[in-house]
């Protein structure tokens, strides 16, 4: 089955500017997360939907950042203004059931963002 | 509560064994176990869910230990191709994977 995809791979952008990032998870995979990962560190959840409904977003900060999954399938992310500490890989990743915690998640490439 | 993983670093002589550990300061639902090599997506490894049950995925294996609040990884007979870092994800009864902040294995020849 084909993968998470992921676009773009990389980005550079200068502070304040905006950045989207966008995601299509595996066919049929209900719930879709944002991770964000800084280097050497463990990636943190940004936003976690179901179908098209979120039901996690405690971690995003929302003044700069906003996702959306029309349709419940693929999904964007954006950020603006990016701030310097925004630099990061920004992993999407998908899980099939309703109870994904009981599932492995499949990770896209990411996309890694460098704010200058 | 993002959980602790130990060492933060290991290196490995090929054929060698390893273990990682998990611990968390809070009640454990499930432990997820993820491999990242450089530049690329972690990797899913295996699932343990509550009820202290052992897994083995080759020469990888899985412990869960609920009482203790902690999972440790086994690595046997390591090969070049176990570098990386790993991760272990913990989540609770309400979902939300957190992840440690990994554990860089090196093997060399």
């Amino acid at each position: 089955e084909a993968g998470v995809a992921q676009s773009p791979r990389y980005k550079i952008i200068e502070k304040r500017q905006s950045v989207a990032f966008w995601c299509n998870p595996i066919s049929g995979h209900a719930t879709l997360y944002w991770y964000q990962q800084i280097l050497g560190q463990g990636p943190k959840l940004l936003i976690q939907f179901q179908n098209n409904g979120v039901v996690d977003d405690s971690q995003l900060p929302k003044d700069r950042f906003s996702a959306e999954r029309l349709k419940g399938v693929d999904s964007t992310l954006k950020i603006q203004p990016a701030k310097l500490e925004d630099s990061a890989v920004y992993l999407c990743a998908s899980s099939s059931l309703r109870s994904p915690i009981n599932y492995g998640y499949t990770f896209g490439s990411g996309t890694r963002l460098t704010v200058v | 509560q993002q959980p602790v993983q130990s060492p933060q670093a290991v290196i490995l002589r090929e054929g060698e064994d390893a273990v990682i550990n998990c611990s968390s300061s809070k009640a454990l639902y499930s432990v997820h176990w993820y491999r990242q090599k450089h530049g690329e997506a972690p990797v899913f490894l295996m699932i343990l869910l509550k009820g202290g049950e052992q897994k083995g995925h080759e020469k990888i294996s899985a412990s869960f230990n609920e009482k203790k609040q902690q999972s440790s990884l086994y690595l046997t007979a390591s090969q070049l191709s176990y570098s990386g870092t790993y991760f272990c994800g913990t989540g609770g009864g309400a979902q939300k994977l957190v992840f440690g902040q990994g554990t860089r294995l090196t093997i060399n020849p």
